[in-house]
Protein backbone atom coordinates (compact mmCIF):
# COMPACT_ATOMS: atom_id res chain seq x y z
CA UNK A 1 0.00 0.00 0.00
CA UNK A 2 1.30 3.37 -1.06
CA UNK A 3 2.10 5.66 2.36
CA UNK A 4 3.75 8.34 3.35
CA UNK A 5 4.55 8.45 7.20
CA UNK A 6 5.86 12.16 8.55
CA UNK A 7 7.85 12.85 11.46
CA UNK A 8 7.93 14.83 13.67
CA UNK A 9 3.88 14.60 14.34
CA UNK A 10 4.75 18.18 16.24
CA UNK A 11 7.83 20.39 17.12
CA UNK A 12 8.84 23.36 19.08
CA UNK A 13 11.42 25.50 18.19
CA UNK A 14 13.00 28.61 19.47
CA UNK A 15 13.03 31.28 16.64
CA UNK A 16 16.55 31.65 15.29
CA UNK A 17 17.34 28.23 15.83
CA UNK A 18 17.47 25.29 12.75
CA UNK A 19 15.21 22.59 12.60
CA UNK A 20 14.75 18.89 10.25
CA UNK A 21 11.58 17.45 9.77
CA UNK A 22 11.07 14.13 7.53
CA UNK A 23 9.29 12.35 5.40
CA UNK A 24 9.70 8.56 4.53
CA UNK A 25 7.01 7.08 1.59
CA UNK A 26 6.54 3.48 0.62
CA UNK A 27 5.10 4.87 -3.22
CA UNK A 28 6.35 2.81 -5.90
CA UNK A 29 6.94 3.76 -8.68
CA UNK A 30 7.91 7.25 -7.06
CA UNK A 31 7.44 10.44 -9.86
CA UNK A 32 8.08 13.56 -7.30
CA UNK A 33 7.81 14.50 -4.01
CA UNK A 34 6.39 17.66 -3.09
CA UNK A 35 6.77 19.96 -0.22
CA UNK A 36 3.82 22.45 1.22
CA UNK A 37 3.24 24.94 4.14
CA UNK A 38 0.01 24.68 5.01
CA UNK A 39 -0.57 27.69 7.34
CA UNK A 40 -3.45 27.41 10.00
CA UNK A 41 -6.53 28.01 8.68
CA UNK A 42 -5.37 28.33 5.35
CA UNK A 43 -4.63 25.94 1.86
CA UNK A 44 -1.16 24.63 1.38
CA UNK A 45 1.01 26.36 -0.39
CA UNK A 46 4.00 24.64 -2.38
CA UNK A 47 7.75 24.60 -1.28
CA UNK A 48 9.65 22.99 -3.55
CA UNK A 49 9.36 19.75 -5.44
CA UNK A 50 12.05 16.77 -6.06
CA UNK A 51 12.02 14.46 -8.55
CA UNK A 52 14.22 11.34 -8.97
CA UNK A 53 16.94 12.65 -10.09
CA UNK A 54 17.34 15.16 -6.98
CA UNK A 55 19.64 14.92 -4.09
CA UNK A 56 19.07 18.69 -3.08
CA UNK A 57 16.92 21.87 -3.49
CA UNK A 58 16.89 25.16 -1.47
CA UNK A 59 14.40 27.95 -1.75
CA UNK A 60 15.38 30.93 0.33
CA UNK A 61 15.40 29.19 3.91
CA UNK A 62 13.89 25.98 3.21
CA UNK A 63 16.33 22.83 2.26
CA UNK A 64 14.88 19.62 0.83
CA UNK A 65 16.67 16.53 0.27
CA UNK A 66 15.83 13.38 -1.02
CA UNK A 67 17.50 9.63 -1.26
CA UNK A 68 14.91 7.83 -3.46
CA UNK A 69 17.22 4.11 -2.80
CA UNK A 70 15.74 4.62 0.92
CA UNK A 71 12.53 6.26 -0.13
CA UNK A 72 13.81 9.50 2.58
CA UNK A 73 13.02 13.27 2.79
CA UNK A 74 13.71 15.72 4.74
CA UNK A 75 12.95 19.55 4.95
CA UNK A 76 15.63 21.69 6.45
CA UNK A 77 14.44 25.12 7.77
CA UNK A 78 17.59 27.68 8.56
CA UNK A 79 17.28 29.99 11.48
CA UNK A 80 13.83 29.71 11.79
CA UNK A 81 11.76 32.85 12.03
CA UNK A 82 7.69 33.41 13.72
CA UNK A 83 6.27 33.20 9.96
CA UNK A 84 7.69 29.75 9.76
CA UNK A 85 4.95 28.22 12.37
CA UNK A 86 2.78 26.22 10.29
CA UNK A 87 1.99 22.53 9.16
CA UNK A 88 4.29 21.41 6.52
CA UNK A 89 3.01 18.44 4.16
CA UNK A 90 4.70 15.63 2.33
CA UNK A 91 3.22 14.81 -0.96
CA UNK A 92 4.37 12.06 -3.14
CA UNK A 93 2.87 11.39 -6.30
CA UNK A 94 3.03 8.62 -8.69
CA UNK A 95 1.70 7.96 -12.49
CA UNK A 96 -1.90 6.49 -12.36
CA UNK A 97 -4.21 6.59 -15.52
CA UNK A 98 -7.02 5.91 -13.67
CA UNK A 99 -7.00 9.46 -11.59
CA UNK A 100 -5.73 11.67 -14.69
CA UNK A 101 -1.80 12.30 -15.02
CA UNK A 102 -1.13 11.46 -11.43
CA UNK A 103 -2.06 9.73 -8.36
CA UNK A 104 -1.09 11.32 -5.03
CA UNK A 105 -0.54 10.34 -1.44
CA UNK A 106 -0.76 12.94 1.39
CA UNK A 107 1.33 12.97 4.40
CA UNK A 108 -0.70 13.94 7.59
CA UNK A 109 1.78 16.85 8.29
CA UNK A 110 4.16 18.51 10.94
CA UNK A 111 3.05 21.01 12.94
CA UNK A 112 5.89 23.54 13.26
CA UNK A 113 5.33 26.13 16.34
CA UNK A 114 8.14 28.53 16.73
CA UNK A 115 8.14 30.57 19.49
CA UNK A 116 9.95 33.78 20.50
CA UNK B 1 -5.19 38.38 -9.03
CA UNK B 2 -5.02 34.50 -10.22
CA UNK B 3 -6.46 32.23 -8.05
CA UNK B 4 -8.38 29.94 -6.05
CA UNK B 5 -11.41 31.67 -4.46
CA UNK B 6 -13.54 29.06 -1.83
CA UNK B 7 -16.30 30.34 -0.39
CA UNK B 8 -17.71 30.60 2.65
CA UNK B 9 -14.87 31.06 5.21
CA UNK B 10 -17.22 29.35 7.82
CA UNK B 11 -20.31 27.15 7.14
CA UNK B 12 -22.51 25.46 9.47
CA UNK B 13 -25.59 22.83 8.97
CA UNK B 14 -28.32 22.05 10.43
CA UNK B 15 -29.09 18.07 10.60
CA UNK B 16 -30.79 16.75 7.52
CA UNK B 17 -30.22 20.19 6.10
CA UNK B 18 -27.81 19.84 2.17
CA UNK B 19 -24.89 22.96 2.00
CA UNK B 20 -23.04 23.70 -0.89
CA UNK B 21 -19.40 25.00 -0.48
CA UNK B 22 -18.00 27.05 -3.42
CA UNK B 23 -14.52 26.85 -5.53
CA UNK B 24 -14.18 29.22 -8.74
CA UNK B 25 -10.36 29.31 -10.35
CA UNK B 26 -8.87 32.00 -12.72
CA UNK B 27 -6.05 29.47 -13.38
CA UNK B 28 -7.52 28.14 -16.45
CA UNK B 29 -6.56 24.62 -15.06
CA UNK B 30 -8.69 22.10 -16.67
CA UNK B 31 -8.63 19.77 -13.77
CA UNK B 32 -10.29 20.31 -9.83
CA UNK B 33 -10.46 18.59 -6.82
CA UNK B 34 -12.05 18.50 -3.25
CA UNK B 35 -10.18 17.59 -0.07
CA UNK B 36 -11.34 17.04 3.13
CA UNK B 37 -9.14 17.75 6.41
CA UNK B 38 -9.55 16.52 9.78
CA UNK B 39 -7.60 17.72 12.68
CA UNK B 40 -4.30 15.14 12.42
CA UNK B 41 -4.97 13.53 9.40
CA UNK B 42 -3.74 14.06 5.84
CA UNK B 43 -5.96 15.08 2.76
CA UNK B 44 -8.40 13.30 1.45
CA UNK B 45 -9.96 13.25 -1.59
CA UNK B 46 -13.53 13.36 -2.37
CA UNK B 47 -14.29 14.07 -5.48
CA UNK B 48 -12.29 15.27 -8.76
CA UNK B 49 -12.80 16.64 -11.97
CA UNK B 50 -10.29 16.71 -15.50
CA UNK B 51 -12.61 18.27 -17.88
CA UNK B 52 -15.92 20.45 -18.04
CA UNK B 53 -18.95 17.94 -17.74
CA UNK B 54 -17.11 14.95 -16.28
CA UNK B 55 -16.02 14.17 -12.44
CA UNK B 56 -14.94 11.40 -10.60
CA UNK B 57 -15.53 9.82 -6.97
CA UNK B 58 -12.66 9.68 -4.85
CA UNK B 59 -11.22 8.34 -2.01
CA UNK B 60 -14.66 9.48 0.39
CA UNK B 61 -17.29 10.45 -2.26
CA UNK B 62 -20.70 8.95 0.13
CA UNK B 63 -22.52 11.64 1.55
CA UNK B 64 -20.95 14.08 -1.11
CA UNK B 65 -21.87 15.30 -4.87
CA UNK B 66 -20.57 17.78 -7.32
CA UNK B 67 -21.01 19.64 -10.49
CA UNK B 68 -19.07 21.10 -13.32
CA UNK B 69 -20.68 22.90 -15.50
CA UNK B 70 -17.87 25.79 -16.01
CA UNK B 71 -14.29 25.49 -16.13
CA UNK B 72 -14.13 27.95 -13.27
CA UNK B 73 -16.72 26.33 -11.11
CA UNK B 74 -16.74 23.44 -9.38
CA UNK B 75 -19.13 23.24 -6.17
CA UNK B 76 -19.10 20.98 -3.95
CA UNK B 77 -22.83 19.72 -1.70
CA UNK B 78 -22.83 18.04 1.51
CA UNK B 79 -25.92 16.15 1.62
CA UNK B 80 -27.73 14.77 4.59
CA UNK B 81 -26.11 11.69 4.04
CA UNK B 82 -22.91 12.29 5.30
CA UNK B 83 -23.57 11.81 8.94
CA UNK B 84 -20.27 13.15 10.47
CA UNK B 85 -19.54 16.57 7.72
CA UNK B 86 -17.29 18.41 10.28
CA UNK B 87 -14.12 19.22 8.83
CA UNK B 88 -12.10 21.88 6.72
CA UNK B 89 -12.66 21.54 3.32
CA UNK B 90 -10.11 22.21 0.57
CA UNK B 91 -10.69 22.97 -3.36
CA UNK B 92 -7.40 23.05 -5.81
CA UNK B 93 -6.89 23.21 -9.32
CA UNK B 94 -4.02 21.23 -10.95
CA UNK B 95 -1.18 22.97 -12.44
CA UNK B 96 0.68 20.49 -15.05
CA UNK B 97 1.09 16.80 -14.06
CA UNK B 98 0.61 17.44 -10.17
CA UNK B 99 1.01 20.61 -9.11
CA UNK B 100 -2.03 21.55 -6.71
CA UNK B 101 -2.72 25.64 -6.03
CA UNK B 102 -5.28 25.15 -2.80
CA UNK B 103 -7.88 27.55 -1.63
CA UNK B 104 -7.88 29.07 1.83
CA UNK B 105 -10.59 26.28 3.07
CA UNK B 106 -14.13 26.21 4.56
CA UNK B 107 -14.55 25.07 7.77
CA UNK B 108 -17.73 23.22 8.27
CA UNK B 109 -19.58 22.35 11.73
CA UNK B 110 -22.21 21.08 12.55
CA UNK B 111 -24.98 22.86 14.77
Amino acid sequence: KNQVEQSPQSLIILEGKNCTLQCNYTVSPFSNLRWYKQDTGRGPVSLTIMTFSENTKSNGRYTATLDADTKQSSLHITASQLSDSASYICVVSYPYSGAGSYQLTFGKGTKLSVIP
Amino acid sequence: DGGITQSPKYLFRKEGQNVTLSCEQNLNHDAMYWYRQDPGQGLRLIYYSQIVNDFQKGDIAEGYSVSREKKESFPLTVTSAQKNPTAFYLCASRQGREKLFFGSGTQLSVL
